[in-house]
């Protein structure tokens, strides 16, 4: 069985910049979440969805952060405009269900210049 | 949120087994306790998980004590693969952060030849 898919892998912009993750979850997993991996910190969640709804949202940093998953399958995250600060490691997570097992993707590592 | 306390560093003896302890004094009866590690440059690996009683699978066993305060990751045969930031959670069970994992800096397991 596929994993979590995201992409790209590694992605290298300047500030202001917009950038654009992308992730495939597990066939079948309704649930998918978004985490935030600063250097040396475990990660944060930014955004869960059941389906296409978003049903937690409330560390996405709204003003340059957004994200959807249309026909809740595949979602996308977006930062527009990036900033310095915003680099990191972006995951992607799936579970069949809210309260079941995640399964994380590889990441996609963004840095900022 | 039910917080968890984990040694900062460990190491380990390639072949020997692997102990790591977790402290989760405030864990709700109806929340769980999942390990999940992470190798350098992927995404977090989902290990094993348990409410109350001890459980075992191909990767690891979770030994839960009997006030729920407290578990041990248990690697039986450790190998240099193993090397890896390990991470206790307690799953959240109630209000909208339902499903939710709250990662902390976790423990750094190093195996030696």
């Amino acid at each position: 069985e596929a994993g979590v898919v995201q992409s790209p892998r590694y992605k290298i912009i300047e500030k202001k910049q917009p950038v654009a993750f992308w992730c495939n979850p597990i066939s079948g997993h309704n649930t998918l979440y978004w985490y935030l991996q600063n250097l040396g910190q475990g990660p944060e969640l930014l955004i869960r969805y059941e389906n296409e709804e978003a049903v937690d949202d409330s560390q996405l940093p709204k003003d340059r952060f957004s994200a959807e998953r249309l026909k809740g399958v595949d979602s996308t995250l977006k930062i527009q405009p990036a900033e310095l600060g915003d680099s990191a490691v972006y995951l992607c997570a799936s579970s069949p269900g809210k309260k079941e097992t995640q399964y994380f993707g590889p990441g996609t590592r963004l840095l900022v210049l | 949120d039910a917080k968890t306390t984990q040694p900062t560093s460990m190491d380990c003896a390639e072949g020997r087994a692997a102990n790591l302890p977790c402290n989760h004094s405030t864990i709700s009866g109806n929340e769980y306790v999942y390990w999940y590690r992470q190798i350098h440059s992927q995404g977090p690996q989902y290990i094993i998980h348990g409410l109350k009683n001890n459980e075992t699978n191909e990767m690891a066993s979770l030994i839960i004590t009997e006030d729920r305060k407290s578990s041990t990751l248990i690697l039986p045969h450790a190998t240099l693969r193993d090397t890896a930031v390990y991470y206790c959670i307690v799953l959240q069970a109630g209000g909208t952060s339902y499903g939710k994992l709250t990662f902390g800096q976790g423990t750094i397991l190093t195996v030696h030849p």
